[in-house]
């Protein structure tokens, strides 16, 4: 059973830094990987979404790295600011395709 | 606008009384899914459909139906709601396979 975890579950930091949040999963056998925000009492809004053939995706301030073979990605927030603060969230889509596996997030603090 | 709408947004139930959150999505997605999120469990997968008339069970089954008769709609039916089903819900929708996992606002469910 595919389990996705992610360091550190919490994360506080002063603006401007620059900062990795890092996923792990334990099947490689996935077709792709998604990174999503989720503000307090809100939804999943998407940030990034990396097919299992590609190495990274950029999204302005955001990168996303997947290295499929060890089971890891990284999502990488340049220049942080104050509103990045939010959980975030990845998410690894097995190759059935009939669902989406969450880690649990890391809670990102970026204080002015 | 591309979205995923859910309703009820906030819901406070008592024990043993049948309720229906919906989901309705505007892009024509053929998979659609249900996931519950509980702190220190994450979001966890209730139910999927592959297309209309097409449904199974994720991971968390038990005490939930859907039905899915229109592909836009995926409603979730709790037929006898228990306090163990106090969440947050949350709806997603996607075309098969590869691409991008849609979310709705999600619905907090309080049965007590």
């Amino acid at each position: 059973k595919q389990e996705v975890t992610q360091i550190p579950a919490a994360l506080s930091v002063p603006e401007g830094e620059n900062l990795v949040l890092n996923c792990s999963f334990t099947d490689s056998a996935i077709y792709n990987l998604q990174w999503f925000r989720q503000d307090p009492g809100k939804g999943l809004t998407s940030l990034l979404l990396i097919q299992s053939s590609q190495r990274e995706q950029t999204s302005g301030r955001l990168n996303a790295s997947l290295d499929k073979s060890s089971g890891r990605s990284t999502l990488y927030i340049a220049a942080s600011q104050p509103g990045d603060s939010a959980t975030y969230l990845c998410a690894v889509r097995e190759t059935s395709g009939s669902r989406l596996t969450f880690g649990e997030g890391t809670q990102l603090t970026v204080n002015p | 606008e591309a979205q995923v709408t859910q309703n009820p947004r906030y819901l406070i139930t008592v024990t043993g009384k049948k309720l229906t959150v919906t989901c309705s999505q505007n892009m024509n997605h053929e998979y659609m899914s249900w996931y519950r999120q509980d702190p220190g469990l994450g979001l966890r997968q209730i139910y999927y459909s592959m297309n209309v008339e097409v449904t199974d069970k994720g991971d968390v089954p038990e005490g939930y139906k859907v039905s899915r008769k229109e592909k836009r709609n995926f409603p979730l039916i709790l037929e006898s709601p228990s306090p163990n089903q106090t969440s947050l819900y949350f709806c997603a929708s996607s075309f098969w396979g590869v691409t991008e996992a849609f979310f709705g606002q999600g619905t907090r469910l309080t049965v007590v």
